[in-house]
C-alpha cells in the first residue's frame, strides 16, 4: 500500500526565510513524486515532479529513496509563496494500474 | 485554465436530495479522477476512471457513485446527502495514469 505523509498543516515563516515543507512516503516500488499547489480560490495546479529535477518559482524537491522522503525547499520565502501545498505520489498497483495518493496538504503562511 | 471545466460552480441543496456533478477533462486525456477537499479532511481521493472503466477506488461512500461516458467526460452521483457531505469537489484528468494531474475549478456543494 501506499501512503503520502505531510506531518505539518501549517508552517509560517518570515519573508525572506528559507523554507522546508516535509514529504514522507511509504511505498514498496519505485515512485513517481509531485508536489501540487493551491493558491487562496483557485484550483491544484502543478507545481513540481521529481523526474524533471527542475526549479519552479525558486522551489526544489529532491527524492530522497533511502530517508523516503520528497522535501520541497525554498531558500528565501516570498509572500505570494502563501498557499496550500500537496505532496502526492504514484505508483503501480496490483492488477497493473497506477494509483495517485495525495498527501493531507500544508498550508504555508509567508509573514511580511 | 487547465483546460478540465466542472458543472456546477456551486450547487445549494437539503439533507437528504441528490445531486450530479459533471466534469469534462482536457481534450485527449483517458483519465478522470474525483476529489473531495473538505476543511477538515484536506483532499481526499474518491475515485478514478480511465477510458470509462472504473480504475481505483480510495474514500467513497457507498451513497456516492461515478461514470465515465463514451466521450470521456465524467459525472459524481451523490445520494442521500448530509450536512458533511458539505465539501468542494474537484475533478481532474490526465493523459495517462502517470501523468500529472490537471484540476478543474471544483463545485463547491453546500448542503443545508
Amino acid at each position: 500500500a501506499q501512503r503520502v505523509t505531510q506531518p505539518e498543516k501549517l508552517l509560517s515563516v518570515f519573508k525572506g526565510a528559507p523554507v522546508e515543507l516535509k514529504c514522507n512516503y511509504s511505498y514498496s516500488g519505485s515512485p513517481e513524486l509531485f508536489w501540487y499547489v493551491q493558491y487562496s480560490r483557485q484550483r491544484l495546479q502543478l507545481l513540481l515532479r521529481h523526474i524533471s529535477r527542475e526549479s519552479i518559482k525558486g522551489f526544489t524537491a529532491d527524492l530522497n529513496k533511502g530517508e523516503t522522503s520528497f522535501h520541497l525547499k525554498k531558500p528565501f520565502a516570498q509572500e505570494e509563496d502563501s498557499a496550500m501545498y500537496y505532496c502526492a505520489l504514484s505508483g503501480w498497483e496490483w492488477g497493473g494500474y497506477q494509483k495517485v495518493t495525495f498527501g493531507t496538504g500544508t498550508k504555508l503562511q509567508v509573514i511580511p | 485554465d487547465s483546460g478540465v471545466t466542472q458543472t456546477p460552480k456551486h450547487l445549494i441543496t437539503a439533507t437528504g436530495q441528490r445531486v450530479t456533478l459533471r466534469c469534462s477533462p482536457r481534450s485527449g486525456d483517458l483519465s478522470v479522477y474525483w476529489y473531495q477537499q473538505s476543511l477538515d479532511q484536506g483532499l481526499q481521493f474518491l475515485i478514478q476512471y480511465y477510458n470509462g472503466e472504473e480504475r481505483a477506488k480510495g474514500n467513497i461512500l457507498e451513497r456516492f457513485s461515478a461514470q465515465q461516458f463514451p466521450d470521456l467526460h465524467s459525472e459524481l452521483n451523490l445520494s442521500s446527502l448530509e450536512l458533511g457531505d458539505s465539501a468542494l469537489y474537484f475533478c481532474a484528468s490526465s493523459a495517462r495514469d502517470t501523468y500529472e494531474q490537471y484540476f478543474g475549478p471544483g463545485t463547491r456543494l453546500t448542503v443545508t
